[in-house]
């Protein structure tokens, strides 16, 4: 069935180091990805998306990179600091099937260490 | 910075009861949302809304649930009878267009608690 889903519940960095975060996605109809931010209490937060004709896409301190071949989407996060600690999300649209509904992974916790 | 509000921000039911959960989306946007969380887990879409109705939906968002925009400003999730399984954190989300030039922006989340 369809699915986002993400490898590592949980990521622990030092402070300063890059990050990856991972997810694997299973609907081939998917053509429009994004990755939020979650920190405790709050909403969601957009931080970037990508399209499915592009492969990387770069932001402030963030890279999202695609690879369609095997359905796998990361989160790269230069330089983290303490403020990055949060739950991050992948969620996929498939425009192509008219589902415009975002369906989010199941989340991965950053925990940046001093 | 334009920000999508939710009242309450808590509210505790018993179960059976009635709840409407409010959203103030932001002003110029065309496209609104219900999505939850249940606690721990992932956030989980329940409806969209455009034009005064709705333009999709999912399986969780049964015949309990509805939606409204009953002015220009709020945008409303009534649940009428509510269940234990309906304890979760509601988002309430809104976007100028839809599709992929469409970024949804979300509240800060209505949590629920049913007894």
């Amino acid at each position: 069935g369809e699915s986002v889903g993400l490898h590592l519940p949980t990521l622990s960095v030092q402070e300063g180091d890059n990050s990856i975060i991972n997810c694997a996605y299973s609907n081939s109809a998917s053509d429009y990805f994004i990755w939020y931010k979650q920190e405790s209490g709050k909403g969601p937060q957009f931080i970037i998306d990508i399209r499915s004709n592009m492969d990387k896409r770069q932001g402030q301190r963030v890279t999202v990179l695609l690879n369609k071949t095997v359905k796998h989407l990361s989160l790269q996060i230069a330089a983290t600091q303490p403020g990055d600690s949060a739950v991050y999300f992948c969620a996929d649209q498939g425009m192509d099937t008219g589902r415009r509904a975002l369906t989010f992974g199941s989340g991965t916790r950053l925990q940046v260490q001093p | 910075e334009p920000e999508v509000t939710q009242t309450p921000s808590h509210q505790v039911t018993q179960m059976g009861q009635e709840v409407i959960l409010r959203c103030v989306p932001i002003s110029n946007h065309l496209y609104f949302y219900w999505y939850r969380q249940i606690l721990g887990q992932k956030v989980e879409f329940l409806v969209s809304f455009y034009n005064n109705e709705i333009s999709e939906k999912s399986e969780i968002f049964d015949d309990q649930f509805s939606v409204e925009r009953p002015d220009g400003s709020n945008f409303t999730l009534k649940i009428r009878s509510t269940k234990l399984e309906d304890s979760a954190m509601y988002f309430c989300a809104s976007s100028l267009t839809s599709g992929s030039t469409g970024e949804l922006f979300f509240g800060e989340g209505s949590r629920l608690t049913v007894l």
